[in-house]
């Protein structure tokens, strides 16, 4: 069964940079399949941070390109991501998932982590 | 690229049937065949309802269907029960993206 778990700081200051690392149990990082990252603000809706492959192709979107970073760790089963000079509005729940390439879906999720940019 | 179109809420009572309509564009549901639904209960991981339109993942009731017509999908969900009250996204690929609505809370009376 394939098992997803986020872990990070639930805890971040403004300006500074958030980072999270998704463990992938019971399925291989290297199969093909993409990895992906999508984030809830408290009390609203899901939207799409980014996507990547184990070969390191890698989609974000475009309105955070600018900020984020997305790193595959294939040694460690596991896959990053780095959001910088946060803010208030990216406080929210982050999930990690599966993502079937093939139909753009995710089949997968972590239980999801709350991360709080406050001083 | 903007959050694709969902109602804010939609209810019935149990044993009706409810659709739940997610509009875009031909650039995202009405150019691809790539539109899932997710059901979201309070304080849990979304979970895949529908992929690829109208296809169901192993495990998931056939009270769950799916459809596509043109820019607008819908997810129809058949003799409602208490455990479907729930939030309910769509999302669509679009040009390597990927888009949410905006979701719709179902609430059966």
């Amino acid at each position: 069964q394939v098992q997803l778990q986020e872990s990070g700081p639930g805890l971040v200051k403004p300006s500074d940079t958030l980072s999270l690392t998704c463990a992938v149990s019971g399925y291989s990082i290297s199969s093909s399949n993409w990895w992906g990252w999508i984030r809830q603000p408290p009390g609203k809706g899901l939207e799409w941070i980014g996507y990547i492959y184990y070969s390191g192709s890698i989609y974000y979107n475009p309105s955070l390109k600018s900020r984020v970073t997305m790193s595959v760790d294939t040694s460690k089963n596991q896959f990053s991501l780095k959001l910088s000079s946060v803010t208030a509005v990216d406080t929210a729940v982050y999930y990690c998932a599966r993502l079937e390439i093939n139909g753009v879906y995710f089949d997968y999720w972590g239980q999801g982590t709350l991360v709080t940019v406050s001083s | 690229q903007s959050a694709l179109t969902q109602p804010a809420s939609v209810s019935g009572s149990p044993g009706q049937s409810i659709t739940i309509s997610c509009t875009g564009t031909s650039s995202d549901v009405g150019g691809y065949n790539y539109v899932s639904w997710y059901q979201q209960h309070p304080g849990k991981a979304p979970k895949l309802m529908i992929y690829e339109v109208s296809n169901r993942p192993s495990g998931v009731s056939n009270r769950f269907s799916g459809s596509k017509s043109g820019n607008t999908a819908s997810l129809t969900i058949s003799g409602l029960q208490a455990e479907d009250e729930a939030d309910y996204y769509c999302s669509s690929y679009t040009s390597s993206s990927i888009l949410f609505g905006g979701g719709t809370k179902l609430t059966v009376l």
